[in-house]
């Protein structure tokens, strides 16, 4: 079945920089687009950015804009979501979505928790 | 950025009842709205896009309606595991936003 799963839990320091991955299965993964979503601790949804299906453009929220890269490796199947300069802010639940298709933003891997921390 | 305002942020309703959650985009985004359903812990499911159209294997109990700046998810003939938190969100412009969340409890 068409399924994201995402990489572990992280625990990070102030000024780190965190590497999220989100593997793909179930579906060709260059058919569809992958985006990146932020949950804080009892804070709304929060859209990150996305890469293309086509040839990896990006689009990044301003909000995150100088922080935030997403690629992908298409011979893993791969997302990846890198967010530099932590602060205590960026702690929450990051989850990859997919989108193409029939489908809008689904579905959507399980979710990271990421945990900044002195 | 495009503000999403749902209304209300908290409802209470019984098993077996009609709701209708309404979502207002601080300006107009055609037909650019999606909704989705989290439950506790778990990650969001979509259900509707563009509006109305429900996600594949999504039951007709959902519905979406609305264009330009408001819009309405109505969930009929409430079950126990319909009650979670709804979140609409527009993709008309960038960066794609979300409402702050409607959470339907149980009465």
């Amino acid at each position: 079945q068409v399924q994201l799963v995402q990489s572990g839990a992280e625990v990070k320091k102030p000024g780190a920089s965190v590497r999220v991955s989100c593997k793909a299965s179930g579906y060709t993964f260059t058919n569809y687009a992958i985006h990146w979503v932020r949950q804080a601790p009892g804070q709304r949804l929060e859209w990150m950015g996305w890469i293309n299906r086509g040839n990896d453009n990006t689009k990044y929220s301003q909000k995150f804009q100088g922080r935030v890269t997403i690629t992908r490796d298409t011979s893993a199947s791969t997302a990846y979501m890198e967010l530099s300069s932590l602060r205590s802010e960026d702690t929450g639940v990051y989850y990859c979505a997919r989108e193409g298709g029939d489908n809008w933003f689904d579905p959507w891997g399980q979710g990271t928790l990421v945990t900044v921390s002195s | 950025d495009i503000q999403m305002t749902q209304s209300p942020s908290s409802l209470s309703a019984s098993v077996g009842d009609r709701v209708t959650i309404t979502c207002r985009a601080s300006q107009g985004i055609s037909n650019f709205l999606a909704w989705f359903q989290q439950k506790p812990g778990k990650a969001p499911k979509s259900l509707i896009y563009a509006a109305s159209t429900l996600e594949s294997g999504v039951p007709s109990k959902f519905s979406g309606s609305g264009s330009g700046t408001d819009f309405t998810l109505t969930i009929s003939s409430l079950q126990p595991e319909d009650f979670a938190t709804y979140y609409c969100q527009q993709y008309n412009s960038y960066p794609y936003t979300f409402g702050q969340g409607t959470k339907l409890e149980i009465k």
